[in-house]
């Protein structure tokens, strides 16, 4: 089966400390990227790729990195200099940037305790 | 800056009833996508407009995309309580590398 998996569902973190969320996908896509979703909130774009080795700032890039050393995936770390870090994180995928459907991954949901 | 403006922001329905959200954005779009979002789930490709004035159907679901294409609505008619979720449409703006601006979603509720 295609697609794009995100792990874990649900994680739990102390302040302070850094966390990365994992993203995979087989669809053989070029483009990727991260968004964060708060309750009652829209998608926000976090920093997305659109080839190997190459990634840009989304709106709101401020205490998150990201790396895409495969093209298959684009892992998302949450900083300690991220203030709010508590949030929906999906991860998705599209043949290439711009108006293009883009495909979802199931999410993570992160509490920072 | 640019902006996908997206009403209602909630609204609830007697199963049966017809339901509609509307999208309007500051920029002219070179298409439009509609998602859906079921609670606790991740959105979902529902469809792309990217002609002027085209409209499309799947089933229940009828999409419009305007005439100078900055204005989209989906219209469902005779929601089912399948239908419940929040709706999003994202535009890709014809002048900005076609970057992908998403509104902020109606939220659907269907009382059976």
């Amino acid at each position: 089966d295609g697609g794009i998996t995100q792990s874990p569902k649900y994680l739990f973190r102390k302040e302070g400390q850094n966390v990365t969320l994992s993203c995979e996908q087989n669809l053989n896509h070029d483009a990727m990227y991260w968004y964060r979703q708060d309750p009652g909130q829209g998608l926000r774009l976090i920093y997305y790729s659109q080839i190997v080795n190459d990634f840009q700032k989304g709106d709101i890039a401020e205490g998150y990195s990201v790396s895409r050393e495969k093209k298959e995936s684009f892992p998302l770390t949450v900083t300690s200099a991220q203030k709010n870090p508590t949030a929906f994180y999906l991860c998705a995928s599209s043949i290439e940037r711009g108006g293009n459907e883009q495909f979802f991954g199931p999410g993570t949901r992160l509490t920072v305790l | 800056g640019q902006q996908v403006m997206q009403i209602p922001q909630y609204q609830h329905v007697q199963e049966g009833e017809d339901f509609t959200t509307y999208c309007n954005s500051s920029t002219t779009l070179s298409n439009i996508q509609w998602y859906k979002q079921r609670p606790g789930g991740h959105p979902v490709f529902l469809i792309q407009l990217v002609k002027s004035g085209e409209v499309k159907k799947q089933k229940r679901l009828t999409f419009q995309f305007g005439e100078a294409k900055k204005n989209s609505s989906l219209h469902i008619t005779a929601t089912q309580t399948t239908d419940v979720g929040t709706y999003f449409c994202a535009g890709a703006d014809a002048g900005n590398n076609r970057k992908l601006i998403w509104g902020l979603g109606t939220s659907l509720g269907v009382n059976p």
